[in-house]
């Protein structure tokens, strides 16, 4: 089975501060994709990565960047945090060469911006 | 661009009764289309998916879906919903990255879904 780990469950950060996101797949997928989740909106794209050092912009990437160094992990990072952004962070991951993969989600991270 | 719309955003329905949730999608191409479930506190787990084929798909759980193009729909269908299947409902709908290779998906709103007992 897949298995997508995000390293935290919650996280509670204060107005300002840089926030890291981690999130780890251990099938070797190629792709990596990183949303956000708000009730009544449903899960929006921030970013995603199709290969080590690649990133391409989803749908609502302002006041977020990833870094993938790796090809098992990829980064969600909040350089300045702010009280807009408090929300559920999906991390997700699909193999290149199959195009009707669905993707393969974590748990989710719930941040709580203060 | 492709959209998802999901026009239901409670539903709720008695143990053993028949279950419909609708979803509508907006893409150029022969679409790639999805439907995942997320029950409380975890991640999204795909139910089914629709790429090419059986217009009518089978799934996980006992669910089923409709891939109608004339219609633009993808409704998802149960004919007997056991209380365990309260979660909220996502459908979604795949678009080729031509930068390497996959789907990135967009996601309609959700339709959260009661069981009554």
């Amino acid at each position: 089975d897949v298995k997508v780990t995000q390293s935290s469950r919650y996280l509670v950060k204060r107005t300002g501060e840089k926030v890291f996101l981690e999130c780890v797949q251990d099938m070797d997928h190629e792709n990596m994709f990183w949303y956000r989740q708000d009730p009544g909106l449903g899960l929006r794209l921030i970013y995603f990565s199709y290969d080590v050092k690649m990133k391409e912009k989803g749908d609502i990437p302002e006041g977020y960047s990833v870094s993938r160094e790796k090809k098992e992990r990829f980064s969600l990072i909040l350089e300045s945090a702010s009280t807009n952004q408090t929300s559920m962070y999906l991390c997700a991951s699909s193999p290149r060469t199959d195009y009707n993969s669905p993707l393969h989600f974590g748990n989710g991270t719930r941040l709580t911006v203060t | 661009a492709q959209s998802v719309t999901q026009p239901d955003i409670h539903i709720t329905v008695s143990e053993g009764a028949s279950l419909e949730l609708r979803c509508n999608y907006s893409y150029g191409a022969t679409p790639y289309l999805f439907w995942y479930v997320q029950s409380p506190g975890q991640g999204l787990q795909l139910l089914l998916k629709y790429f090419s084929g059986d217009t009518l798909v089978q799934g996980i759980k006992g669910f089923e879906a409709e891939f109608k193009r004339s219609q633009s729909s993808f409704n998802l269908r149960k004919p007997s919903v056991h209380w365990s299947d309260a979660a909220e409902y996502f459908c979604a709908v795949g678009a080729l990255f031509l930068t390497g290779g996959g789907n990135k998906l967009t996601f309609g709103t959700g339709t959260q879904l009661k069981v009554e007992l």
